[in-house]
């Protein structure tokens, strides 16, 4: 079956360390994205990533970190210096768009952050 | 920037039609999207429209733009109770990857 997988579902950290939350994709998309999640708030976009080895801030980038070093693979690092990381973390890809085309993203089934 | 303001919540009664609105600012926008959300979950696409639409219908759902008051409404007629759930509707930026998400509707279906 084609997906997005997050694990875990849910994570539980101490203040203070940073934590790593999992984000794979078997769909063959180019672009992959993280929003964070909040009541009331809708969703905002941390980072998001068109290819390989090339990612770029979103709305709310500020203490998360991102790598790209394969397709299938988007990993975010929420660091000590975000100050209220306790939230739920959506992943989602899509093929790469063009300027003016329809962006379909196709969303994993999330991880809940809570940060003690 | 872009910005997509929805009410946050709506009830109603089985059976009944549900219409959720959402407003937004991009005139540019190309796509207008509506995206489902059960609880604990991630969000499913529903229904899209094209800018140059006015009106999408698929099954229950039926979406309506008006662009000059760069208005969006989707439509669910006969709702049930598996309808229950966060809508959010979102528009594509100008850009090439970007979607700006409206802050959801709880839609609560009661029997």
């Amino acid at each position: 079956d084609g997906g997005i997988t997050q694990s875990p579902k849910y994570l539980f950290r101490k203040e203070g360390q940073n934590v790593t939350l999992s984000c794979e994709q078997n769909l063959n998309h180019d672009a992959m994205y993280w929003y964070r999640q909040d009541p009331g708030q809708g969703l905002r976009l941390i980072y998001y990533s068109q290819i390989v080895n090339d990612f770029q801030k979103g709305d709310i980038a500020e203490g998360y970190s991102v790598s790209r070093e394969k397709k299938e693979s988007f990993p975010l690092t929420v660091t000590s210096a975000q100050k209220n990381p306790t939230a739920f973390y959506l992943c989602a890809s899509s093929i790469r768009r063009t300027s003016g085309s329809l962006n379909e993203q196709f969303f994993g089934p999330g991880t809940r952050l809570t940060v003690l | 920037g872009e910005d997509v303001e929805q009410s946050l919540f709506l009830s109603v009664r089985e059976g009944d039609s549900s219409v959720i609105n959402c407003t937004y600012t991009d005139s540019s926008s190309t796509y207008l999207y509506w995206y489902k959300q059960e609880p604990g979950a991630g969000l499913q696409l529903l229904t899209y429209i094209f800018s140059n639409m006015d009106m999408k219908q698929d099954q229950r759902l039926t979406v309506l733009l008006n662009k000059k008051d760069k208005h969006l409404s989707l439509r669910i007629a006969d709702t049930q109770t598996g309808d229950s759930a966060i809508y959010f509707c979102a528009e594509s930026d100008t850009g090439f990857q970007k979607l700006v998400f409206g802050t959801g509707t709880r839609l609560l279906v009661s029997p």
